[in-house]
């Protein structure tokens, strides 16, 4: 079963740092870009960021950069995003999500997120 | 950076009711967008990419159209199972992608 499956989130002072994972399992992960996709409490979805196949270079939104890092382990089959200098605005829950490229595209498979709270 | 705007941010309509979803871009993106459909609590399901293309299992019921900078999602027949929130999506480059902020649609 193609499946991706996010942990770490938790209750964080501001400030603070956090790693979420994702763990992937069911497809050849090395081979797909993957993303991180909030959704702060109520509000609509944000993309986070992107990170390419071989996990040379990572893309993000304005709001988060120079203060997440997303990386990945292709060994581990696993993503991951280093949060730091964390802000009440970054509470919510987080989804990682395999990007199709080329002529399809879309987010095509999605954990079940993980919960950020932000907050003193 | 690209804007997306869905309109309307909710509607109310029936079982059996044909809906129709809108999605605009701030400038031209092509074919390059996807719609999801989110239930509460839940993640985002994809439902259609590249504008138009109906992703592997989803009931054809649904449908996309346009290209450029207009689009819209089609439900021909609601169903009770269709009442969420449903998203576009820009996927130009990879590098960055934007989402509309969603139209609510509710009984």
């Amino acid at each position: 079963e193609v499946q991706l499956v996010e942990s770490g989130g938790g209750l964080v002072q501001p400030g603070g740092s956090l790693r979420l994972s994702c763990a992937a399992s069911g497809f050849t992960f090395r081979t797909y870009w993957v993303t991180w996709v909030r959704q702060a409490p109520g509000k609509g979805l944000e993309w986070v960021a992107n990170i390419k196949q071989d996990g040379s270079e990572g893309y993000y939104v304005d709001s988060v950069k120079g203060r997440f890092t997303i990386s990945r382990d292709n060994a581990k089959n696993s993503l991951y995003l280093q949060m730091n200098s964390l802000r009440a605005e970054d509470t919510g829950v987080y989804f990682c999500a395999r990007l199709r490229v080329g002529t399809l595209g879309g987010l095509d498979v999605w954990g079940q997120g993980t919960t950020v709270t932000v907050s003193s | 950076d690209i804007q997306m705007t869905q309109s309307p941010s909710s509607l109310s309509a029936s079982v059996g009711d044909r809906v129709t979803l809108t999605c605009r871009a701030s400038q031209s993106i092509g074919s390059w967008l996807a719609w999801y459909q989110q239930k509460p609590g839940k993640a985002p399901k994809l439902l259609i990419y590249k504008a138009s293309s109906l992703e592997s299992g989803v009931p054809s019921r649904f449908s996309g159209s346009g290209s450029g900078t207009e689009f819209t999602l089609t439900i021909s027949s609601l169903q009770p199972d269709d009442f969420a929130t449903y998203y576009c999506q820009q996927y130009l480059t990879y590098f960055t992608l934007t989402f509309g902020g969603g139209t609510k649609v509710e009984i």
